[in-house]
């Protein structure tokens, strides 16, 4: 059973970078059976999918937010992380990490973290 | 970004009762869509992909149908764990979106 588990800081200043970071137990990041993503869920906008990386290290990032985003791998821990620079109050959400299969469909999910902005 | 409607918002039922929950994509998404549930305080738990195909471990009571525009998310014969908020997923276009999510309580 593969588990994933958020942590990072529950608070960042506006103007910071977030940054987060997924560590993945019951599978090898490399094994190739997942894509790793980050989802984000506000009160405002519910689910928003903020982007991916696949083994190879290649990326897919939300177009709205390509921009501030960098998706990473270290295989030496098996984790996966985010990092979100320049945030703002709307930044405030859950932070989900989660396993994807097939088209991208969020088969496992961490159990998410609450990442507040402000200062 | 392809928006998903879903209808409706909120839902009152009672154990037992069969429910469906719609879900209206603003182009044709083919078979690309996902349906999850989330329960308070937890992430979401993915229940159906490709639109009908029932994820392993879930109750065959949740069934999922639809191509194109609209999909329906069916519970036979409401059990109480089932009472939770109910989601879906594109996964045709990108950026993957998420509809705005149905509640469902008793």
């Amino acid at each position: 059973q593969v588990q994933l588990q958020e942590s990072g800081p529950g608070l960042v200043k506006p103007s910071q970078t977030l940054s987060l970071t997924c560590t993945v137990s019951g599978d090898s990041i490399s094994s190739g059976r997942f894509y790793w993503s980050w989802i984000r869920q506000s009160a405002g906008k519910g689910l928003e999918w903020i982007g991916r990386i696949y083994t190879s290290g290649s990326t897919d990032y939300n177009p709205s937010l390509k921009s501030r985003l960098t998706i990473s791998l270290d295989r030496s821990k098996n984790e996966f992380s985010l990092k979100m620079k320049s945030v703002t109050a709307a930044d405030t959400a859950v932070y989900y990490c989660a396993g994807e299969i097939g088209k991208g469909y969020e088969k496992y999910w961490g159990q998410g973290t609450l990442v507040t902005v402000s200062s | 970004d392809i928006q998903l409607t879903q209808s409706p918002s909120f839902l009152s039922a009672s154990v037992g009762d069969r429910v469906t929950i719609t879900c209206r994509a603003t182009q044709d998404i083919h078979s690309y869509l996902a349906w999850y549930q989330q329960k308070p305080g937890k992430a979401p738990k993915l229940l159906i992909y490709a639109a009908s195909t029932l994820q392993s471990g879930v109750p065959s009571r949740f069934s999922g149908s639809g191509s194109g525009t609209e999909f329906t998310l069916t519970i036979s014969s409401l059990q109480p764990e089932d009472f939770a908020t109910y989601h879906c997923q594109q996964l045709d276009s990108f950026p993957p979106t998420f509809g705005g999510g149905t509640k469902l309580e008793i």
